[in-house]
């Protein structure tokens, strides 16, 4: 696609259920990332897909928190046992290797609220 | 943290004026970027400055870095009221070279 693509653009759910959030990333970009924005806050660094390579997970704040990249494209954030502290907006983004210059493209974010 | 601070976190001036944000941050760095961000949803890449430049210029954007002081400026002049959004720098870690690090943001407001 052109852009980065996350889905679903907003999620409402109730706390303990578990949540799953989609980013397509531009093609042919090899790395991506999470992110995580609480209201009026920075971006929290969450977990680093580069390739073929290990996922740098140390962001992921708890074992609620997973995340894969299926075929080295689509990237799935799943959020189990959701709690009220995990509303926020998460933020995908792909580049290409940071050590090419690459600069981060980001998708629009799924805002998450737990009630 | 290896997160940057950028500073002021809010900032109000009149159309017209200039507007400068700074950021300071923790790590030996690659590049750094400026990114701009609307109502809290994606970030738009506004700007790299590699490690070993210390001006860019971008339109109305001027940046500068100091890595000897780990700090980077944005300069905005001749604001606008579309200039009204959150800016946060970002830096790339030149040791992991892994993840960009993001600074806290300051959050912008141009009055018409």
């Amino acid at each position: 696609g052109a852009g980065v693509s996350q889905s679903p653009s907003n999620k409402v759910t109730e706390k303990g259920k578990d949540v799953e959030l989609r980013c397509d990333p531009i093609s042919g970009h090899t790395a991506l990332y999470w992110y995580r924005q609480s209201l009026g806050q920075g971006l929290e660094f969450l977990i680093y897909f580069q390739g073929n390579s290990a996922p740098d997970k140390s962001g992921l704040p708890s074992d609620r928190f997973s995340a894969e990249r299926t075929g080295g494209s689509v990237s799935t954030l799943t959020i189990q046992r959701t709690q009220q502290e995990d509303s926020a907006v998460y933020l995908c983004a792909s580049s290409l290797p940071l050590r090419d210059r690459g600069r981060a493209f980001f998708g629009q974010g799924t805002r998450l609220t737990v009630v | 943290s290896q997160q940057g601070e950028e500073d002021p976190q809010a900032l109000s001036i009149q159309e017209g004026e200039n507007a400068t944000m700074n950021c300071s941050y923790k790590t030996s760095i690659n590049n750094l970027q400026w990114y701009r961000q609307n109502s809290g949803r994606g970030l738009v890449h506004l700007i790299l400055i590699r490690s070993n430049e210390r001006e860019k210029h971008s339109g109305r954007l001027r940046v500068t870095l100091d890595t000897s002081k780990k700090s980077s400026s944005l300069l905005i002049t001749a604001s606008r009221a579309a200039d009204t959004a959150s800016y946060f720098c970002a830096t790339a870690d030149s040791n992991t070279g892994n993840q960009f690090y993001f600074g806290t943001g300051t959050s912008l407001t141009v009055i018409p």
